[in-house]
């Protein structure tokens, strides 16, 4: 299994409204990605998590929150975001080491903000 | 400053031609190279991945060659068919945790015409 699935495939939020994107993965991979990438752009590094601790954080406004319960699964908690955070959020996965690790990325989640 | 650049911006073939995309990167340090196919509205899916003494790697109809000494990659497609049209990434990694610091490429935009 190769797979990185992330659900839903589409949301339409408003501005006021709280959701999640949830991302998941089953290949022992410890390490987890979010990505933010804008239409005819590269993805964006958001945040990593190694070893289901928050590694990295790249200045993300706290109206992102993530979370990563445990070692197969990690969130995305939104709220209160503005109409330029619509874009497709990418969850990726690899393992932890050095060099060669291909990361593994999930099919996205289109988010509309209202 | 770390930079990938690709060319050409766009490229449009007969289904069935060749084709050669091209990837010059300043990265310094140097991890690893991947080549990535993007469809519009989905995630990036890997090709290849090649490390510093690889010269060249084969994924079916996908070949990508390795120049560390000049610092250029290319990724071939032999046969191409009309699922092949997509974006097509160069990325490089740099530092020991390779997926921490990925430097994308804008991508090569390919379009097969039956």
């Amino acid at each position: 299994d190769t797979e990185v699935t992330q659900t839903p495939k589409h949301l339409v939020m408003g501005m006021t409204n709280k959701k999640s994107l949830k991302c998941e993965q089953h290949m022992g991979h410890r390490a987890m990605y979010w990505y933010k990438q804008k239409a005819k752009k590269p993805p964006e590094l958001m945040f990593v998590y190694s070893y289901e601790k928050l590694s990295i954080n790249e200045s993300v406004p706290s109206r992102f929150s993530p979370e990563c319960p445990n070692s197969s699964l990690l969130n995305l908690h939104l709220h209160a975001l503005q109409p330029e955070d619509s874009a497709l959020y990418l969850c990726a996965s690899s393992r932890l080491s050095a060099r060669g690790t291909e990361a593994f990325f999930g099919q996205g989640t289109r988010l509309t903000v209202v | 400053k770390n930079q990938v650049e690709q060319s050409p911006q766009s490229l449009i073939i007969l289904e069935g031609k060749n084709c050669t995309l091209q990837c010059n990167y300043t990265v310094s340090p140097f991890s690893n190279l991947r080549w990535y196919k993007q469809d519009t509205g989905r995630g990036p899916v890997s090709l290849t991945i090649m490390t510093f003494s690889e010269n060249t790697k084969s994924n079916g109809r996908y070949t990508a060659t390795l120049d560390a000494d000049t610092k250029q990659s290319s990724l071939h497609i032999t046969a191409s068919q009309l699922s092949d049209s997509a974006s097509y990434i160069c990325v490089v990694s740099s530092g020991l945790d390779s997926n921490y610091q990925l430097i994308w490429g804008a991508g090569t935009k390919l379009i097969i015409k039956p």
